[in-house]
């Protein structure tokens, strides 16, 4: 099992360019999230999804979209990169709803917006 | 609306001494609550949960949590520190049993220095 994975690890881009980070689990997950870890900050949810087909706005989910077209994967898309999206990334799953049950972590995606 | 408070940002201790890492939580709901670890350049990794069964929670590598309803509460403790354990610890509240999704809040970290 190799869990949460996230592709890349490392990105750097310009104000303007695009991007889509990839995050894949392999444990059957219904639910999967996208966060951003900024200093100080703790993690902030930006979409999350309760199913294959579905999706949801977090709490800072202005200038991304996501999409879940197969259960295993959870796309993050950056459309028009800005320098206040330089942050880390984490994507996580769990198996049902997040009162009761573990959220397991990717290794995280560290963007940087010049 | 719920929220969470740490009430240290860093923690120092010598190793082989206690750790005491301080959670304090609002919610208008009976909450889950989840300490979390995450060492340097990696993902969080789950320490322990509470989710309204036991009230002292034990977890991995030694550490344990104490959920005090009166003083909303759930501080992590360890007896004695280990160099492995310096990291930044994340405490999390959930409201519990609505189904679905629920708003995570996410503390604001606290790290931890072991000091050989």
């Amino acid at each position: 099992n190799a869990g949460v994975t996230q592709t890349p690890k490392f990105r750097v881009l310009k104000t303007g360019q695009s991007m889509t980070l990839l995050c894949a689990q392999d444990m059957n997950h219904e639910y999967m999230y996208w966060y951003r870890q900024d200093p100080g900050m703790g993690l902030r949810l930006i979409h999350y999804s309760v199913g294959e087909g579905t999706t949801a706005k977090g709490e800072v989910p202005d200038g991304y979209n996501v999409s879940r077209l197969k259960k295993q994967n959870f796309l993050l898309g950056l459309e028009s990169a800005a320098p206040s999206q330089t942050s880390v990334y984490f994507c996580a799953s769990s198996s049902g709803e997040a009162g009761y049950n573990e959220q397991f972590f990717g290794p995280g995606t560290r963007l940087t917006v010049l | 609306a719920q929220s969470v408070t740490q009430l240290d940002s860093h923690v120092s201790v010598s190793e082989g001494t206690p750790v005491l890492l301080r959670c304090n939580y609002s919610s208008s709901y009976s909450p889950s609550l989840f300490w979390y670890v995450q060492h340097p350049n990696k993902g969080l990794q789950l320490l322990l949960k509470y989710t309204s069964a036991a009230t002292l929670v034990k977890g991995i590598n030694g550490f344990e949590a104490e959920f005090k309803k009166s003083e909303t509460s759930f501080h992590l403790t360890k007896p004695s520190a280990h160099m492995s354990d310096a990291a930044e610890y994340f405490c999390v509240v959930i409201p519990r049993g609505f189904g679905g999704y629920q708003k995570v809040t996410f503390g604001t970290g606290t790290k931890l220095q072991v000091i050989p």
